[in-house]
């Protein structure tokens, strides 16, 4: 069973141009997380998706970032008119449930994302 | 925010020493899960442990939990150089999302 996928590993962009980062959760995972992380830092959560739902975007600016998870194909996350801000390392996690009373997150190996 | 502090943020220990990482966190839990991240890495999931619990052992691994002083502890024992990493506490919140604390790097000298 292959693990949590994310591609491009690397991203670099420059100011203005539009970031897609994709994330393929694990087989029979349907409950997708993705998280941000600034160099030096902690994850920072932003949005939290269920096969053609989002559920929890709290974490996510509202202006030009938006997310998918469509019925099929990978989980999408959009980040439009990139600033150097938005440089960070991108994660994104799976399961199979939602996370809850004992159950853990799956997560891929990132995307890391420069703007130059 | 509903994470609070890791101390310390930094540790450097020699190659059988034991690493106690501390974490707290603000609001009431259901559980608290510690991850690892190797550099350049994703996340990998360490331990859980549940809100009516209070110590929990898997292998080196050893994570206590105190409710009362909402905060918790992870204890690495007869560490290795392979143990090299940043480690996180992190809380469940609403809706599942993992909320993470800025974690500790641990750096084990061989």
């Amino acid at each position: 069973n292959a693990g949590v996928m994310q591609n491009p590993r690397h991203l670099v962009r420059r100011r203005g141009q539009e970031a897609r980062l994709r994330c393929s959760p694990m087989k029979g995972h349907s409950h997708v997380y993705w998280y941000r992380q600034l160099p030096e830092e902690g994850l920072k959560f932003m949005v939290y998706l269920q096969k053609e739902n989002i559920i929890d975007e709290s974490g996510m600016p509202k202006e030009r970032f938006s997310a998918e998870f469509p019925k099929e194909g990978p989980s999408i996350l959009r980040i439009q008119q990139v600033v150097r801000g938005d440089s960070a390392a991108y994660f994104c996690a799976s399961s199979p449930i939602r996370t809850g009373e004992g159950n853990e997150q799956f997560f891929g190996p990132g995307t890391r994302l420069t703007v130059l | 925010s509903q994470q609070g502090e890791e101390d310390p943020q930094a540790l450097s220990i020699q190659e059988g020493e034991n690493a106690t990482m501390n974490c707290s966190y603000k609001t009431s839990i259901n559980n608290l899960q510690w991850y690892r991240q190797n550099s350049g890495r994703g996340l990998v999931h360490l331990i859980l442990i549940r809100s009516n619990e209070r110590e929990k052992h898997s292998g080196r691994l050893r994570v206590t939990l105190d409710t009362s002083k909402k905060s918790s502890s992870l204890l690495i024992t007869a560490s290795r150089a392979a143990d090299t990493a940043s480690y996180f506490c992190a809380t469940t919140g609403n809706t599942g999302k993992l909320i993470f604390g800025q974690g500790t790097t641990l750096q084990v000298k061989p």
